[in-house]
């Protein structure tokens, strides 16, 4: 089974408006992290937001937002008040113990003007 | 700054050459990795190291090698033996289960 699973290879959203890229989990480990990373077409990765498996409140981190569900295993990412530069790649993660780190196929962000 | 310096940005290599890519990191973190990324494609791990001179593979190992000699460096040798190194390599490293900090990468071109 996939360890994480990403559905949608391409989004397409409004500036200004809110979009949801979806992730899934799978573990048996109850202490995991999970991540969100962004890849501009330059092609570095850039950190986004960290959510721990224990963490009780959903994470924040600017206009990013982190939908963690624990029981569904899901942890959407939701970016708000979108802007150009916000199109790129967009990876989610997971990392079980401490250094086995699993990336998803990725969800391709185009913000629209 | 701490951070990870990848080198060359851009590597072109004839084909039956070995070439290597640098990766070099001050951050004093113990687990370094190497990703492969096609075009259009999620990362596959090539090797991880963990701990000075011990490293693992990854999923896609065969035809690279890499050496651990000291904590910051953590060099790539893609060899003659892989058939198809045309891909951007994306060098990480990683604190205690915290995320990857990813250096800028390098695309490898085969001419």
């Amino acid at each position: 089974a996939q360890k994480i699973t990403q559905t949608q290879p391409g989004m397409f959203v409004q500036e200004k408006e809110a979009v949801t890229l979806d992730c899934t989990y799978d573990t048996s480990d109850p202490s995991y992290g999970l991540f969100w990373y962004k890849q501009p077409s330059s092609g570095e990765m850039i950190f986004l937001i960290y959510q721990g498996s224990y963490d009780q409140q959903n994470a924040t981190e600017g206009r990013y937002s982190l939908n963690f569900q624990k029981a569904r295993k899901s942890a959407n990412l939701v970016i708000s008040a979108s802007q150009l530069g916000d199109s790129a790649m967009y990876f989610c993660a997971m990392r079980e113990g401490l250094n086995q780190f699993y990336f998803g196929t990725g969800t391709s962000l185009t913000v629209i003007p | 700054d701490g951070g990870i310096t990848q080198s060359p940005k851009y590597l072109f290599r004839k084909e039956g050459q070995n070439v290597t890519l640098s990766c070099e990191q001050n951050l004093n973190h113990d687990a370094m990795y190497w990703y492969r990324q096609d075009p259009g494609q999620g990362l596959r791990l090539i090797y991880y190291s963990q701990i000075v001179n011990d490293f693992q593979k990854g999923d896609i190992a065969e035809g690279y090698s890499v050496s651990r000699e000291k904590k910051e460096s953590f060099p790539l040798t893609v060899t003659s033996a892989q058939k198809n190194p045309t891909a951007f390599y994306l060098c990480a490293s990683s604190y205690l289960g915290m995320g990857y900090t990813f250096g800028s990468g390098t695309r490898l071109t085969v001419v």
